[in-house]
């Protein structure tokens, strides 16, 4: 089953405890992105990749990182999580830079205090 | 900046009528448009989209209307039915840019 896999699906941690959150698709996408989702904000890009060791920023980088050592993970790294970045995060896959729909994962609930 | 606006948070219509969502965007570079649909608990999935090069796209009881001169789109729901209750949210992008400008999304509650 093509799919995009996330963990952990939920996650309450302390300020300035470093974080990794997970994310696997199994549909050989070149393009992988994370969002985190806040109300009445909807879905704003933290970063994104175009393919393998190619990552750029997108609208709200700041206190994240990435990696894409792999085509089929992407993982977002908090190095010091604050309550700020309480918030529902999604990742989602797409083939290359081509007009087509992104697949999402089933998110992960994260809870900083 | 927000990019791409759905100025109704919520909407209310009864099961079997037409639910209408709109969708207005301001940077004139966006080719494609899609429609997610979200439940809770869940990430969003896929519903339909539209190219710039069409003002039309019909799946089922799912159709996009896309005006680019009010940079304005829509999403039609005929009929709707209790399943459709969820969050929807607009969203947009151009080839080779790699990134998904989304909506703050309308959530749809459809009545008995």
């Amino acid at each position: 089953e093509a799919q995009v896999t996330q963990n952990p699906r939920y996650l309450i941690t302390v300020t300035g405890k470093k974080l990794t959150v997970t994310c696997s698709q199994n549909m050989n996408h070149e393009y992988m992105s994370w969002y985190r989702q806040d109300p009445g904000l909807g879905l704003r890009q933290i970063y994104y990749s175009m393919n393998v060791e190619v990552t750029d920023k997108g609208d709200v980088p700041e206190g994240y990182k990435v990696s894409r050592k792999e085509k089929r993970n992407f993982p977002l790294i908090l190095e010091s999580p604050s309550p700020n970045q309480t918030s529902l995060y999604f990742c989602a896959s797409k083939r290359g830079s081509m007009n087509t729909e992104a697949f999402f994962g089933q998110g992960t609930r994260l809870t900083v205090v | 900046d927000q990019q791409v606006k759905q100025n109704s948070p919520s909407l209310s219509v009864q099961e079997g009528r037409i639910s209408i969502l709109n969708c207005d965007y301001t940077n004139s570079m966006f080719d494609y448009f899609l429609w997610y649909k979200k439940y809770p608990a869940e990430g969003p999935t896929f519903l339909i989209s539209i190219s710039s090069i069409k003002d039309k796209n019909e799946d089922g009881r799912f159709t996009v209307f896309l005006n680019k001169s009010a940079k304005h789109l829509s999403l039609h729901i005929v009929p709707s039915q209790p399943g459709d209750s969820a969050v929807y949210f607009c969203a947009a992008s151009w080839v080779g840019w790699g990134k998904f400008q989304f909506g703050a999304g309308t959530q749809v509650v459809v009545t008995p």
